[in-house]
């Protein structure tokens, strides 16, 4: 049963635009998440976000930026892509901290940078 | 180096039999989860473990926070269990999830 949703599935594009994906979960909680997994699948956390706090993983360039207008919503937006951008994007939500309740996944967003 | 070390990191079962994943973390653990991330991406939450046990049909995971690791078992593996599990450890400390390096499993018919 999906309750993250991710649009687009895919996404193509060139180096140096700008590109935006979405997020949105259904199940109530109060904490979002962007991943990143690479091509090699390993899974690093971007941000978390709640209504009170943003926390963002201090590798992230400043390319990267989440935008968010409820709690439902996370949306994530790479102001000018660079090849190493390509990987899978993960959305996540949890009700509280992720490190003391289940994580949701959505589809995930793939990314390729031409 | 890598804090949370799956192994093996690829396994192929025949159907029907069963097998055992292993999660190992060199950081202090309160919590484990373990997903299945199916061949077209999306990753499925199959346990949120305290220190303990939990057992979902076929599947059974274990939690020991003291020695540092945790366990899957997929007993009367079928094709549908083919795919990547990842097993992620959570620290109610610093509240961080950090992901394994997963087991990439082929259930042969």
């Amino acid at each position: 049963e999906t309750a993250v949703f991710q649009t687009p599935n895919y996404h193509v594009t060139q180096v140096g635009n700008e590109v935006s994906f979405n997020c949105k979960q259904t199940l109530g909680h109060d904490t979002m998440y962007w991943y990143k997994q690479d091509s090699k699948k390993l899974l690093k956390i971007m941000f978390s976000y709640n209504n009170k706090q943003l926390i963002v993983n201090e590798t992230v360039p400043r390319r990267f930026s989440p935008q968010s207008s409820d709690k439902a919503h996370l949306n994530l937006r790479i102001k000018s892509v660079e090849p190493e951008d390509s990987a899978v994007y993960l959305c996540a939500s949890s009700q509280g901290g992720g490190a003391t309740n289940t994580l949701y996944f959505g589809a995930g967003t793939r990314l390729s940078v031409l | 180096g890598d804090k949370v070390k799956q192994s093996p990191s690829a396994l192929s079962l025949q159907e029907g039999t069963n097998s055992a994943l292993r999660c190992n973390f060199s950081i202090a653990a309160t919590t484990v989860q373990w997903f299945l991330q199916n061949p077209r991406g999306s990753l499925m939450n199959l346990f949120y473990l305290v220190p303990g046990t939990k057992e979902n049909g076929r599947l059974k995971s274990a939690f020991d926070s003291k020695e540092s690791y945790s366990t899957l078992h997929i007993r009367d593996a079928q094709l549908e269990d083919s795919g990547t599990y990842f097993c992620a450890a959570g620290s109610s400390n610093t509240n961080k999830v950090v992901f394994g390096t997963g087991t990439r499993l082929q259930v042969l018919p």
